[in-house]
């Protein structure tokens, strides 16, 4: 079956714009969880969803934000780019409690 | 706030030696899991380890969790060039999964 999709793959984008970034995950699961993955900082939890709700959100600014549809396909906006948001970003998605997460390809994010 | 701790940050090993990846945890835990990161890709999940004591084994990797210590470990047999790769530990606690700052292992023939 498919794995979790993300899209675009790449973006650049300059400072101030805000951008959108999107994931599908695996057919029936309805956990997506996001994380933002740098080489200062590694990896960092962004938010996690189960069937549209925000259960838990790291320490990013409100300039993050994100939401789930009722297909539990997932979005990610962060608005007024700042160099500094130049990472990976990574979706993940399980089935249920005890499961494995499966991460998609990324979202590799570039501020000019 | 939990934190994980993971070490070593980087390992060259021989082909054919073994050696240990730990990782340390400051809280309670629901659930450890381990993964590798080849450079340029994404994550793919080698473990989970749900309770006390749980060992669990593919190929050439085993992992262990002991949650009295909050220590999880990955033992690597007889290292293989294709291990060569970073490895992350992340402990899951309130939905969220904290990392560890990842183990870049080489393997050297």
């Amino acid at each position: 079956k498919a794995g979790v999709t993300q899209t675009p793959r790449y973006l650049i984008k300059t400072r101030g714009q805000q951008v959108t970034l999107s994931c599908s995950p695996i057919s029936g699961h309805r956990s997506v969880s996001w994380y933002q993955q740098t080489p200062g900082q590694g990896l960092q939890f962004l938010f996690e969803y189960f069937s549209e709700t925000q259960r838990n959100k790291g320490n990013f600014p409100g300039r993050f934000s994100g939401r789930q549809f009722s297909n539990s396909r997932s979005e990610m906006n962060v608005s007024t780019l700042e160099l500094g948001d130049s990472a990976l970003y990574l979706c993940a998605s399980s089935w249920a409690e005890n499961e494995k997460l499966f991460f998609g390809s990324g979202t590799q994010l570039s501020v000019l | 706030e939990l934190k994980v701790e993971q070490n070593p940050l980087f390992l060259s090993m021989q082909e054919g030696k073994n050696y240990t990846i730990y990782c340390n945890y400051s809280t309670t835990s629901d659930r450890l899991y381990w993964y590798r990161q080849d450079p340029g890709k994404s994550l793919e999940s080698l473990f989970v380890l749900l309770s006390n004591g749980a060992v669990k084994q593919e190929g050439r990797l085993m992992a262990s969790l002991d949650t009295k210590a909050r220590l999880s470990t990955l033992h690597i047999t007889a290292a293989v060039h294709d291990l060569s790769a970073t490895y992350f530990c992340a402990a899951y606690l309130n939905e969220k999964l904290t990392f560890g700052t990842g183990t870049r292992l080489t393997i050297i023939p």
